[in-house]
């Protein structure tokens, strides 16, 4: 079975700041592997996913995230934070063996941007 | 093109009843997913909808069923309701279900199980 595991329920960081979330999965098979935004009283939106070739991948918005195999990790930054970067943050992946494109979400992070 | 719309937006049950959400895709997709989100948890994967014919479930109990019609549009019905079933549950389509796609995802049905 996969799992996400996301570091950090609640992240703070003041505007202008790098952004730095953090994933962790579990995958018997190479992953797919996304980040998902959510904001307050709306379905999510894809950030950005990684399937296969480069590892670093470019997303909305300015976000981008580096696929590490060797740590399992899908960590997503943004150089500068921006107001309306709040929001909160899911890190998913997709279950290849099960056919479909089934999502494995991890349990979030809020990420709040402070003046 | 529309995207994906979800209704009602809110509701109200009590426990026992029986509940029906209604899911429009995005125009020109034919695969449908089901999520349940309980509160400050992420999305949970509840089944798939492709070509009308279900493709995929979660570990959720047969209480909670699907449809998907000629038009892809669906339905999540959830029989004998409970208390843990309220959540926000959300509907996100894709243009053919593959594990690579992008979801697209509607604002969600709160649904609030008294």
């Amino acid at each position: 079975a996969q799992s996400v595991t996301q570091l950090g329920s609640h992240v703070s960081v003041s505007e202008g700041a790098l952004v730095l979330l953090r994933c962790n999965y579990s995958s018997s098979v190479p992953p797919y592997l996304f980040w998902y935004v959510q904001y307050p009283n709306q379905g999510l939106q894809l950030l950005l996913k990684y399937t296969t070739g480069a590892t670093l991948v470019k997303g909305i918005n300015g976000f981008e995230a580096e696929f590490k195999k060797s740590e399992t990790s899908f960590h997503l930054t943004k150089p500068s934070a921006h107001m309306s970067d709040a929001a909160e943050y899911f890190c998913a992946v997709s279950d290849l063996a099960g056919g479909g494109n089934k999502l494995t979400f991890g349990t979030g992070t809020q990420l709040k941007v402070e003046l | 093109e529309t995207g994906v719309t979800q209704s009602p937006t809110h509701l109200i049950k009590t426990r026992g009843q029986q509940v029906t959400l209604r899911c429009s895709s995005q125009s020109g997709h034919n695969t449908v997913s089901w999520y349940q989100q309980a509160l400050g948890q992420g999305p949970q994967f509840i089944f798939q909808y492709y070509r009308e014919e279900e493709n995929g479930r979660g570990n959720f109990p047969p209480r909670f069923s699907g449809l998907q019609f000629p038009n892809y549009s669906s339905e999540l019905n959830v029989n004998a309701l409970e208390l843990d079933d309220s959540a926000l549950y959300l509907c996100a389509s894709s243009s053919t279900g593959g594990a690579y796609e992008k979801l697209f995802f509607g604002s969600g049905t709160q649904l609030s199980v008294l």
